[in-house]
């Protein structure tokens, strides 16, 4: 149980693009998901907090401009980024809380290179 | 602030070998503590987690961890390394009063056949 996943796995854009990535719940309700960047070799940096029907919470230094994430339902996230440029190229992780409060579920990842 | 460190980039063990990863934290309130662990190119997996309780948590994969409050430690260990526990750990500690947390920087473990 408590299995996330992401889509796509990989993806290459133009600079000046936009892409989605979107993260499921695959078995859970997921009221609270969360978004995370990780640069080569280095931690996992909280972008923003999804919660299901409201506005993303976006932590500090984060354009919320630029990654927009929509959090409609209690099983689906995304996290669109806008304008991409080669700077945005990096690897997305999501998160989503279950029942359980306090442990959070991984998703596998998004490779985004942005060309 | 709240913040967890993990002061060793890489540890290297022989195959066979106990294994320790180091974690330190600074918290407000009660910790939540947390161990994942991460294979190249994927998302994290859980290992174990300190809420509340026995001091030894037992996790998936043979590893264990011991909360120590008076040294704000939750060093993670394993009586004896395989060549594929060598990823990248993470530690993290949740941030009191929300859901989300804070991770350490990683120690990439290294298991030597």
């Amino acid at each position: 149980g408590a299995v996330v996943s992401q889509h796509p796995s990989r993806v290459i854009c133009k600079s000046g693009t936009s892409v989605k990535i979107e993260c499921r719940s695959l078995d859970f309700q997921a009221t609270t998901m969360f978004w995370y960047r990780q640069f080569p070799k280095k931690s996992l940096m909280l972008m923003a907090t999804s919660n299901e029907g409201s506005k993303a919470t976006y932590e500090q230094g984060v354009e919320k401009d630029k990654f927009l994430i929509n959090h409609a339902s209690l099983t689906l996230s995304t996290l669109t980024v806008t304008s991409a440029h080669p700077e945005d190229s990096s690897f997305y992780i999501c998160s989503a809380r279950a029942g359980t409060p306090y442990e959070q579920y991984f998703g596998p990842g998004t490779r985004l290179t942005v060309t | 602030a709240q913040s967890v460190a993990q002061p060793e980039d890489q540890v290297n063990v022989a195959e066979g070998n106990p294994l320790t990863v180091k974690c330190t934290y600074s918290v407000s309130g009660n910790p939540y503590l947390f161990w994942y662990v991460q294979y190249p190119n994927r998302g994290l997996q859980f290992l174990l987690k300190y809420i509340t309780g026995d001091n030894l948590v037992k996790g998936s994969y043979g590893f264990e961890a011991e909360f120590n409050k008076s040294q704000t430690s939750f060093h993670l260990k394993k009586p004896s390394a395989l060549v594929s526990d060598s990823a990248l750990y993470f530690c993290a500690v949740r941030v009191y009063g929300t859901y989300k947390y804070i991770f350490g920087t990683g120690t990439r473990l290294k298991v030597l056949a």
